[in-house]
């Protein structure tokens, strides 16, 4: 079975511009959850998305969006990029979301703000 | 405090055993999480607790739960060189409808041959 894939791996974009972050999850899964991963805040949840709806969101505003599709792949935006967003942004999959045990992790997408 | 605490380094020798500890807050939380992170990679789950398990062993690696102090622990027997690497403790919480996991800042592990 394949893993959770991520595209693209890296991303560098400038202040101001808009990104865009893609996620498939493991074939079967149909709960996504995105985290961003920084060294001075850690690793901070941003959303969760259940069978195309968002079941909760973190603390991040509103510049952060996302969205899920039929066939479970996720996208995130972040729009009006800062450069305090540049973060590895890592993606979960696990197959029912709040009831189920596992989450596993794609290897991230690197997105560099200048 | 609401966060997940770590120590951040440990070094040890090849052959010996790890010990790392993590103390989580949320006393409601289900289920405890150790992953593993190296180099420009995602995170690897190694494995995770029930809350209402104090042990759980898988080949070298064996999760310790003190539920009375919010304390758990990951015990990596045989420490080999590939096991250097940044290790994450996370709870799983309640969040609005669904949930999310709540991270450590990470211990790194350096393993000297």
């Amino acid at each position: 079975k394949a893993g959770v894939t991520q595209t693209p791996r890296y991303l560098i974009k400038t202040r101001g511009q808009q990104v865009t972050l893609s996620c498939s999850p493991i074939s079967g899964h149909r709960s996504v959850s995105w985290y961003q991963q920084t060294p001075g805040q850690g690793l901070q949840f941003l959303f969760e998305y259940f069978s195309e709806t968002q079941r909760n969101k973190g603390n991040f505003p509103g510049r952060f969006s996302g969205r899920q599709f039929s066939n479970s792949r996720s996208e995130m935006n972040v729009s009006t990029l800062e450069l305090g967003d540049s973060a590895l942004y890592l993606c979960a999959s696990s197959s029912r979301g709040a009831g189920d045990n596992e989450q596993f992790f794609g290897p991230g997408t690197r997105l560099t703000v200048l | 405090g609401e966060d997940v605490e770590q120590s951040l380094f440990l070094s040890v020798r090849e052959g010996d055993s790890s010990v790392i500890n993590c103390t989580y807050t949320d006393s409601s939380s289900t289920y405890l999480y150790w992953y593993k992170q190296e180099p420009g990679a995602g995170l690897q789950l190694l494995t995770y607790i029930f809350s209402n398990m104090d042990m759980k062993q898988d080949q070298r690696l064996t999760v310790l739960l003190n539920k009375k102090d919010k304390h758990l622990s990951l015990r990596i027997a045989d420490t080999q060189t590939g096991d250097s690497a940044i290790y994450f403790c996370a709870e799983k919480r309640t969040v609005q409808a669904g949930t999310a996991l709540i991270f450590g800042k990470g211990t790194t592990l350096s393993v000297s041959s």
